[in-house]
């Protein structure tokens, strides 16, 4: 099977543009986290979707969102950018989040707020 | 609030010599709780669970609910077994989240 993929890998924006990240999860997997991880505050759960619903989500801002379309691929968004959001966002695919699940990471995208 | 601690942040061994990786957790309930490995421009991946009790490329992690503590591993380093590993706990009901902790840096040395 093809493991979970992340478009773009690389992304330069600037303060207040906003940004979508694209995640596709492993054929089968239902459920997609997202996850932001920097040197200071490490990987910090984002959210999480499961058919086509947002079913768990994090401590983070309203500027970060997500959906999740009827073929479980998932995006990303995040508006009015800061420099703080620089960051690599790494998704996740499982069959349906469960603890007895086993989570897929993609490559992840480096996000660079200029 | 859960939490996962790692408390260090580089460990240094030498090939051959025993790895441990320290992992503590805090909840109350009964956690699931997991073993991340990432290898270098490899992505983060899987190593084990404390549900499957299994041992993986040697490595083992017995649950210790009275430490609350997850320790990682392993009786002979090998060079092949340098990378980053996180400590993650999952808690029923919070779907699709994992907690991490800040991960320990294993360096094994020739």
């Amino acid at each position: 099977k093809a493991g979970v993929t992340q478009t773009p890998r690389y992304l330069i924006k600037t303060r207040g543009q906003q940004v979508t990240l694209s995640c596709s999860p492993i054929s089968g997997h239902r459920s997609v986290s997202w996850y932001q991880q920097t040197p200071g505050q490490g990987l910090q759960f984002l959210f999480e979707y499961f058919s086509e619903t947002q079913r768990n989500k994090g401590n983070f801002p309203g500027r970060f969102s997500g959906r999740q379309f009827s073929n479980s691929r998932s995006e990303m968004n995040v508006s009015t950018l800061e420099l703080g959001d620089s960051a690599l966002y790494l998704c996740a695919s499982s069959l349906d989040g469960r603890t007895t699940d086993t989570q897929y990471f993609g490559p992840g995208t480096r996000l660079t707020v200029l | 609030a859960q939490r996962v601690t790692q408390p260090e942040k580089l460990l240094s061994v030498f090939k051959g010599a025993p790895v441990e990786l320290k992992c503590n957790y805090s909840y109350s309930g009964s956690p699931e709780l997991f073993w991340y490995v990432q290898y270098s421009r490899q992505r983060l991946q899987l190593l084990l669970r404390h549900i499957s009790r299994e041992s993986i490329k040697g490595f083992t992690a017995d649950l210790n609910k009275g430490e609350t503590s997850f320790h990682l591993k392993k009786p002979f380093a090998q060079e092949e077994d340098s990378a980053m590993y996180y400590c993650a706990l999952q808690v029923a009901g919070n779907t699709g989240k994992l907690i991490f902790g800040q991960g320990t840096t294993l360096q094994v040395k020739p």
